[in-house]
Order: structure tokens, then sequence, then C-alpha cells
């Protein structure tokens, strides 16, 4: 499986825009990048995710690098709520056991009043 | 409300007592998973299931067992539970787009449950 590499943490002040950042140096063609996250005692939550374009959702935002060997999600304006562990995962295309989402360390965010 | 529920959400059990973990979905998923999140080794899959009566190991299998009898349902069971057991367990579904007899893309968003504490003592 291609493997993704997060920084252990970052901080944020409340209010201001937070960029997540991921390399995935190894990852191929038909790799789609996810990102979940996962609130304290909660079940990991779906955040957004792409293949090559830019995207947007009313949560965060994804930027991909052209070479598509990195990504970045942004949350535009942190909240106290988004302090959680954000995994960015790799997803083979296709069904079966490629529905399997890999998980790896995440980065845990800390928001700050 | 799209929901994956699991229970119970905390158990305390001794070894060699079977149990069920139960987990339900309400959204008419094919695809339903079952993971354990452990410290420092992160979530990983147990079991899977593409459908009805159709389900296959994951990365960490062994001790536990699984069926599908129907679409919404997909029980954990171990049989003998042992402290190494001892886990977060989460369940998770998501659907798939058919695109053919062999072939199928999963809709790529998977919805988790709340999670089951569980302690083998």
């Amino acid at each position: 499986d291609a493997k993704t590499t997060q920084p252990n943490s970052m901080e944020s002040n409340e209010e201001e825009p937070v960029h997540l950042p991921c390399n995935h140096s190894t990852i191929s063609g038909t790799d789609y990048i996810h990102w979940y996250r996962q609130l304290p005692s909660q079940g990991p939550e779906y955040v957004i995710h792409g293949l090559t374009s830019n995207v947007n959702n009313r949560m965060a935002s994804l930027a991909i690098a052209e070479d598509r060997k990195s990504s970045t999600l942004i949350l535009h304006r942190a909240t106290l709520r988004d302090a959680a562990v954000y995994y960015c995962i790799l997803r083979p295309l296709g069904g079966g056991a490629n529905s399997k989402l890999t998980f790896g360390k995440g980065i845990t965010l800390s928001v700050r009043p | 409300e799209a929901q994956v529920t699991q229970n119970p959400r905390y158990l305390i059990t001794v070894t060699g007592k079977k149990l069920t973990v139960t987990c339900s979905q309400n959204m008419n998923h094919e695809y339903m998973s079952w993971y354990r999140q452990d410290p420092g080794l992160g979530l990983r899959q147990i079991y899977y299931s593409m459908n009805v009566e159709v389900t296959d190991k994951g990365d960490v299998p062994e001790g536990y067992k699984v069926s599908r009898k129907e679409k919404r349902n997909f029980p954990l069971i171990l049989e003998s539970p042992s402290p190494n057991q001892t886990s977060l367990y989460f369940c998770a579904s998501s659907s798939y787009t058919y695109q053919g007899p062999n072939y199928l893309i999963a809709k790529n968003i998977q919805y988790f449950g709340a999670g089951t504490r569980l302690s083998v003592l």
C-alpha cells in the first residue's frame, strides 16, 4: 500500500485558518486521497477526498499538488470543535479489499481559544 | 438520520466467555467492516463484508467471527475472548456504485459507529 507521512501534531488559534500537510510520494495514478478525522471519544468521520483537482466542501478544502505527491487539508476558520486527529489516507480505486481504509498515526490538531 | 449503531458501547468480560458486539446501519449500504484501534497501532481492519452472506478477512481476523445474514446488520463475535482482544472497536459502512459483474467501486465515504470499548480480564 502507498504510504502517507504527516507531522505528529499541530497547533492553531481559534478562528484562524489551518493547513494540515500530507506527503504521499509513492502515490499511484488511481489512488484517491482521503481525509478523515477522529474527535475525542468518537469514531472516525469523513472530511473530504480528491483525485487530482482541488476540492471544497462545507467542512474543508483539499489542495492537491500538481505531481500528486503531497496534499494539504485546509480548515478555513478553526473552531474548538475541530480539535481532533486528522488522517490522510490513500485509497485505491476498486471495491472488495480496496475498500479498506489504512489509517496511519495522523496529525493531532490542538486549537487554542 | 444516517447512522451506524454499535452496542454495547462499553463491555467488561472475562477470558473465554463468548460475546457479540452488534452493528447496524440504516443507509442500505452494501459494504460493512470492523476495525480495532489500539494505541500506537492505529485502526486495523478485522473483517469486512461486501453484501449479505459475503464476508472476508481483513488484516487481523484471528480470534474473531462475523456474519452477514441481513444487509443492515454485521455482528462481531468473539467465541473465546482473550486479554489481547482488549481494544476499541469500530464498525463502518459504505455504499457501492455497481460497475459490472466483476468490478465494484466503493462510493468512497465510510460512516463509522461511535465505538465499543472492550476489556477482557
